[in-house]
């Protein structure tokens, strides 16, 4: 089946420093990519929508110039969090539905911990 | 934004019992799935419903969908330890490439 990767699958940063997290489709093309984020014990929320080759949609309460995303390629999209804050520390998911499909059947990343200290 | 709540949002059983978890949404939907998430890790994909579809059958997972009442059912039947993890469900209102939205899960314990 189609499998989506994400990388790194956990990082540590220090307060005020930027942290980059990619998700890559390994198998299929991606014009579309979803970020989710993940607190302790809480839900997948959805972050932004991350299209290939135009600006990212973001959702009510994400604020685009601390999460930029960049959809570079029909199989790599990016999330870099920037001047993170330990508020930040999250896991962050993406997923990717394969083009072209009738089903909306997603691939999700494994996911990356983020932990700021 | 989520769609709705899950219920219950924890539960114990003994393995061998099964394990009944719901799901409630708010708006339209054009399927509906059901996720598997172990302690820290990504998501496992378990089963899809059509929103024309009111029961699918997968292994030891039986799904139902009630439109009418904007609710589904996760059934595991003779549980293991190994399903032990948070299940979500997840609609979608549009057509097939659009995000899905989470409900707030069950975190299920299946003890031996």
């Amino acid at each position: 089946g189609a499998v989506v990767s994400q990388h790194p699958s956990w990082v540590i940063c220090k307060s005020g420093t930027s942290v980059k997290i990619e998700c890559r489709s390994l198998d299929f093309q991606a014009t579309t990519m979803f970020w989710y984020r993940q607190f302790p014990k809480q839900s997948l929320m959805l972050m932004a929508t991350s299209n290939e080759g135009s600006k990212a949609t973001y959702e009510q309460g994400v604020e685009k110039d601390k999460f930029l995303i960049n959809h570079a390629s029909l199989t790599l999209s990016t999330l870099t969090v920037t001047s993170a804050h330990p508020e930040d520390s999250s896991f962050y998911i993406c997923s990717a539905p394969q083009s072209g499909r009738a089903v909306n059947e997603q691939y999700f990343g494994p996911g990356t911990r983020l932990t700021v200290t | 934004s989520q769609q709705g709540e899950e219920d219950p949002q924890a539960l114990s059983i003994q393995e061998g019992e099964n394990a009944t978890m719901n799901c409630s949404y708010k708006t339209s939907i054009n399927n509906l799935q059901w996720y598997r998430q172990n302690s820290g890790r990504g998501l496992v994909h378990l089963i899809l419903i059509r929103s024309n579809e009111r029961e699918k059958h997968s292994g030891r997972l039986r799904v139902t969908l009630d439109t009418s009442k904007k609710s589904s059912s996760l059934l595991i039947t003779a549980s293991r330890a190994a399903d032990t993890a948070s299940y979500f469900c997840a609609t979608d209102a549009g057509q097939a490439g659009t995000a899905l939205i989470f409900g707030k899960g069950t975190t299920l314990s299946v003890s031996s």
